[in-house]
């Protein structure tokens, strides 16, 4: 399975907009690119998918690379509720039933 | 408020015992799943149920067994648990294991403490 790398923590102010990156090297041509979240106490939570082209939805935007070896998930204004581990996850169209998370990014938000 | 719901929120239970966790949603998700989660590491998944049937394994050991009633029931029968087996365990379903890569509605776990 393809895998990602992303940071281990950022930190950011509130209200300042975050951009997350991941890295994919080997991703696949059939890999849709997923967005997760785990707020603290709490199960992981869908943030945003794509494919190719850059995505908008009410929580975020995705940024992905023109040759998809990269990708960024943009929070636009973080507020101190973003606090919590990001993953970065690709999900195969041949096993997409598998969600494998990877080690994630842990994000505070401070005042 | 998550609409996949697991109970019990906290389990503790001694090695010898047996005990079921509990997980169900009414979305009309055809596809449920088991993700185990140690502290401080991300989710493991653990089995995939598609259209009621067993489709994934990721090799666990048969002291975990998991059941699927009807779309909306998915239960994780435990016993002769270890103390390494005291972790997080998340339940969460979607459309489809495929149909556009459904995103992943998930609870909010039973916390399980084996003694």
């Amino acid at each position: 399975d393809a895998k990602t790398t992303q940071p281990n923590s950022m930190e950011s102010n509130e209200e300042e907009p975050v951009h997350l990156p991941c890295n994919h090297s080997t991703i696949s041509g059939t890999d849709y690119i997923h967005w997760y979240r785990q707020l603290p106490s709490q199960g992981p939570e869908y943030v945003i998918h794509g494919l190719t082209s850059n995505v908008n939805n009410r929580m975020a935007s995705l940024a992905i690379a023109e040759d998809r070896k990269s990708s960024t998930l943009i929070l636009h204004r973080a507020t101190l509720r973003d606090a919590a581990v990001y993953y970065c996850i690709l999900r195969d169209t041949g096993t997409a039933s598998k969600l494998t998370f990877g080690t994630g990014t842990r994000l505070q938000v401070t005042l | 408020d998550t609409e996949v719901t697991q109970t019990p929120k906290h389990l503790v239970m001694g090695m010898t015992n047996k005990k079921s966790l509990k997980c169900e949603q009414h979305m009309g998700h055809r596809a449920m799943y088991w993700y185990k989660q140690k502290a401080k590491k991300p989710p493991e998944l653990m089995f995939v149920y598609s259209y009621e049937k067993l489709s994934i394994n990721e090799s666990v050991p048969s002291r975990f067994s998991p059941e699927c009633p009807n779309s909306s029931l998915l239960n994780l029968h435990l016993h002769a648990l270890q103390p390494e087996d005291s972790a997080l365990y998340l339940c969460a379903s979607s459309q489809g294991t495929d149909r556009d890569r459904a995103p992943l509605h998930f609870g909010n776990g039973t916390r399980l403490t084996v003694t």
